[in-house]
C-alpha cells in the first residue's frame, strides 16, 4: 500500500512568489492533514479536511495560505505571497474515519521543504 | 497555550543499551498519545501509540508508558541498534474545534554509539 506522498520534496522561491504544495494521502483515508515545522520548532497543526471539507483550520497563520481538497482526494497547499518567515517543513497526513475508530492514528508523508529567501 | 514538550534535546546511548526517551504533556483532557520517529530527510513514523485507559503498552523492542497523575509519557527502546537513530516526537491527540488535532514537542535526538 502506498504512503502518504508529497510533491515537491524541495522548494526554494523568492519572498512575495507564489509557492503550490501537493500531498495524495493513503487511498480511502477520509482526513487529511496539514503540519509544518519551522526552524527549531515544534511540528504545529495547520488544518484539517474530512473528504473535501474544512473540519479545522484553526492553525492557519494567515490568508495568505490558502488550502484546498477538491474532489476529496488530493490537496493543495498555496502560499502567495510568500513571506521569509513561511520557510519550513510541511508535513500532510493521512488517517481513517475516527468517527468509528475514536483518535486516529495518522501517517504522515516525507514533508515538503520550503525556503523563502 | 497548551503543549507537548520534551526534557532532553539529544539522547547519546551505547548501542545494545536500553533508552529512554521522556515527554510532558499538559492537556489533561488529552486521551491519545502517539511516538514518532523521524529520520533524517524522510516524516514521522508511527511508532506506537497509547490511550488514556492504559499506563502501558509493549510493541517490538519498544514500550510505551503514560503516567496521568504527573501528566507524563515516556518511550522506551530495548538494546538500541544503530537503526535507532533519529529525532523522536510524542504527540497528544486533543479534541476541539469538532475534530482532532495532534500537539507535538519539539522532539528529541536520540545517536546511538557504536
Amino acid at each position: 500500500e502506498a504512503g502518504v506522498t508529497q510533491f515537491p520534496s524541495h522548494s526554494v522561491i523568492e519572498k512575495g512568489q507564489t509557492v503550490t504544495l501537493r500531498c495524495d494521502p493513503i487511498s480511502g483515508h477520509d482526513n487529511l492533514y496539514w503540519y509544518r515545522r519551522v526552524m527549531g520548532k515544534e511540528i504545529k497543526f495547520l488544518l484539517h479536511f474530512v473528504k473535501e471539507s474544512k473540519q479545522d483550520e484553526s492553525g492557519m497563520p494567515n490568508n495568505r495560505f490558502l488550502a484546498e481538497r477538491t474532489g476529496g482526494t488530493y490537496s493543495t497547499l498555496k502560499v502567495q505571497p510568500a513571506e521569509l518567515e513561511d520557510s519550513g517543513v510541511y508535513f500532510c497526513a493521512s488517517s481513517q474515519d475516527w468517527r468509528t475508530l475514536g483518535a486516529d492514528t495518522q501517517y504522515f508523508g516525507p514533508g515538503t521543504r520550503l525556503t523563502v529567501l | 497555550g497548551e503543549s507537548v514538550g520534551l526534557h532532553l534535546p539529544t539522547l547519546s546511548v551505547q548501542e545494545g543499551d536500553n533508552s529512554i526517551i521522556n515527554c510532558a504533556y499538559s492537556n489533561s483532557a488529552s486521551d491519545y498519545f502517539i511516538w514518532y520517529k523521524q529520520e533524517s530527510g524522510k516524516g514521522p513514523q508511527f511508532i506506537i501509540d497509547i490511550r488514556s485507559n492504559m499506563d502501558k503498552r509493549q510493541g517490538q523492542r519498544v514500550t510505551v508508558l503514560l503516567n496521568k497523575t504527573v501528566k507524563h509519557l515516556s518511550l522506551q527502546i530495548a538494546a538500541t541498534q544503530p537503526g535507532d537513530s533519529a529525532v523522536y516526537f510524542c504527540a497528544e491527540n486533543l479534541w476541539g474545534s469538532g475534530t482532532y488535532k495532534y500537539i507535538f514537542g519539539t522532539g528529541t535526538r536520540l545517536k546511538v554509539l557504536a
